[in-house]
């Protein structure tokens, strides 16, 4: 399996304040994703990242961003977190045999991220 | 677009008594289908998945699914079920050849009592 933690673990924050939270894979898997948990949701997407630099948007990408200056390391960034963002977030990496999808896709712990 | 439904947010059942979970699909393209449980205060594990060829596919710890498609359907099933089996259980889909992004249904709740 292909490492892969975020960071940290848990956090509480303020509302309105920035937050960082970090993906990083020890493979050279070239897709990663964040997604939110959330009860009754399932798992939502809210962005992706396809290569260095190359990102996208998913179904709940409103107030947040992401970066990947590395292949190594997906950033999503709260820019001004409220309360309907205190959520469970999940980091995955998609991984590949050669150019072929084949194995879903490996988790990382998540984040349990709270806003107060 | 994708969509998957599952259709129960609870199952309760006893040990060692059979469990279907249900998932329904929607989508106007040809699909990837998984199953990923997640238990208590732990990330998701991947259980099993259709890719293509046999529609019938088997997880090591006794779990199968079976892939219909002309009711876009993608059930859970185990026979036997443990109390370990106790987690939630996600249905998700993906296109073939896209972004390689994966819907996922609400999950069900597996409860298995003694």
């Amino acid at each position: 399996d292909a490492g892969i933690t975020q960071s940290p673990r848990h956090k509480v924050t303020e509302t309105g304040t920035p937050v960082t939270l970090r993906c990083h894979q020890t493979e050279n898997h070239r897709y990663m994703y964040w997604y939110r948990q959330d009860p009754g949701h399932g798992l939502r997407l809210i962005h992706y990242s396809y290569g260095v630099k190359d990102t996208d948007k998913g179904e709940v990408s409103d107030g947040y961003s992401v970066s990947r200056s590395k292949t190594e390391d997906f950033l999503l960034t709260l820019e001004s977190a409220t309360s309907s963002q205190t959520s469970v977030y999940f980091c995955a990496i998609s991984q590949r045999v050669g150019e072929e999808f084949t194995y879903g896709y490996t988790f990382g712990s998540g984040t349990r991220l709270t806003v107060v | 677009a994708q969509s998957v439904t599952q259709l129960d947010s609870q199952v309760p059942v006893f040990e060692e008594a059979p469990v279907e979970l249900r998932c329904n699909y929607s989508s106007s393209v040809s699909v990837y289908l998984f199953w990923y449980v997640q238990y208590p205060n732990q990330g998701l594990q991947l259980l099993l998945k259709y890719l293509s060829g046999s529609t019938l596919v088997e997880s090591i710890n006794g779990f199968e699914a079976e892939f219909n498609k002309s009711q876009t359907s993608f059930h859970l099933r185990k026979p036997s079920v443990h109390i370990s089996d106790t987690a939630e259980y996600f249905c998700a889909v993906s296109d073939q050849g896209g972004s390689e992004k994966l819907v996922f249904g609400k999950g069900t709740k597996l409860t298995v009592n003694p």
